[in-house]
C-alpha cells in the first residue's frame, strides 16, 4: 500500500512568484486536505478537496488555490508569494466517511 | 470556536522514565481526537485516535491516551520513554465533516527531548 507522497521536497522562490505543490493520495483515499505549518507552529488547515471540488477552506486568501484530479491527486497553487508563505506544506488524504487523515512528508517552501 | 491547547511547549525526560503530554480542547460536540508525532523535517505520523467508546485508547510505539470529557482533555502517555521518541508531538481535534472528513485543528505542539 503506497502512502501519501508529495513533490518537490524543497523549493526556493522569490517574493511575487507563483508555486505549485503536488500530492498523491494514499491508495483508496478520495479526499485530500492541505495544511500550512510555519516554523514552531502546529499545522493550519488551508482547504480540502473532494470529488474534484473545494470542500471547506480555512482562513487563507484567494491566492491560495487548488485542484483535485480524477485519480484523487491534488495540487496546491500559491500566487504572488510573500515572505510569510515560507513554511512546510503538508498534504493529507482520507476516505469518505472516515475522520482519519494520513499525512505526506511535506514540501518545505522558502520565499526570499 | 474550536481550539486545542498544549500547555507544555518543551518537555525533557530521562530515557526509561514515564511520559505524559497534556492536551486540552474546546469543541461543541463529541470530538474526534488525535495525537500525531513529527520527527525533524518529516511529515506527521498518526499515533492514536479517539472517536467513541472506551476512553483509554492504545496506539503505536507503546503510546496510549485517555479521553476525559469532564476535563476536556486527551493526554498522551507512555510508561517508558526511548531515545527514539524524541520528536514534536501534536494533539488535534477533528471537526465533523458533512459526510466527508472534517478539518483538523492542531495544538501548537510539544517538543520532547530525551536525556540518556
Amino acid at each position: 500500500e503506497t502512502g501519501v507522497t508529495q513533490s518537490p521536497t524543497h523549493l526556493i522562490k522569490t517574493r511575487g512568484q507563483q508555486v505549485t505543490l503536488r500530492c498523491s493520495s494514499q491508495s483508496g483515499h478520495n479526499t485530500v486536505s492541505w495544511y500550512q505549518q510555519a516554523l514552531g507552529q502546529g499545522p493550519q488547515f488551508i482547504f480540502q478537496y473532494y470529488r474534484e471540488e473545494e470542500n471547506g477552506r480555512g482562513n487563507f486568501p484567494p491566492r491560495f488555490s487548488g485542484l483535485q484530479f480524477p485519480n484523487y491527486s491534488s495540487e496546491l497553487n500559491v500566487n504572488a508569494l510573500e515572505l510569510d508563505d515560507s513554511a512546510l506544506y503538508l498534504c493529507a488524504s482520507s476516505s469518505t466517511g472516515t475522520e482519519t487523515q494520513y499525512f505526506g512528508p511535506g514540501t518545505r517552501l522558502l520565499v526570499l | 470556536a474550536q481550539s486545542v491547547t498544549q500547555p507544555d511547549i518543551h518537555i525533557t525526560v530521562s530515557e526509561g522514565a514515564s511520559l505524559e503530554l497534556r492536551c486540552n480542547y474546546s469543541y461543541g460536540a463529541t470530538p474526534y481526537l488525535f495525537w500525531y508525532v513529527q520527527s525533524p523535517g518529516q511529515g506527521l505520523q498518526l499515533l492514536l485516535k479517539y472517536f467513541s467508546g472506551d476512553t483509554l485508547v492504545q496506539g503505536i510505539k507503546g503510546f496510549e491516551a485517555e479521553f476525559k470529557r469532564s476535563q476536556s482533555s486527551f493526554n498522551l502517555r507512555k510508561p517508558s520513554v526511548h531515545w527514539s521518541d524524541a520528536a514534536e508531538y501534536f494533539c488535534a481535534v477533528g471537526q465533523h465533516g458533512s459526510g466527508n472528513t472534517g478539518k483538523l485543528i492542531f495544538g501548537q505542539g510539544t517538543t520532547l527531548q530525551v536525556k540518556p
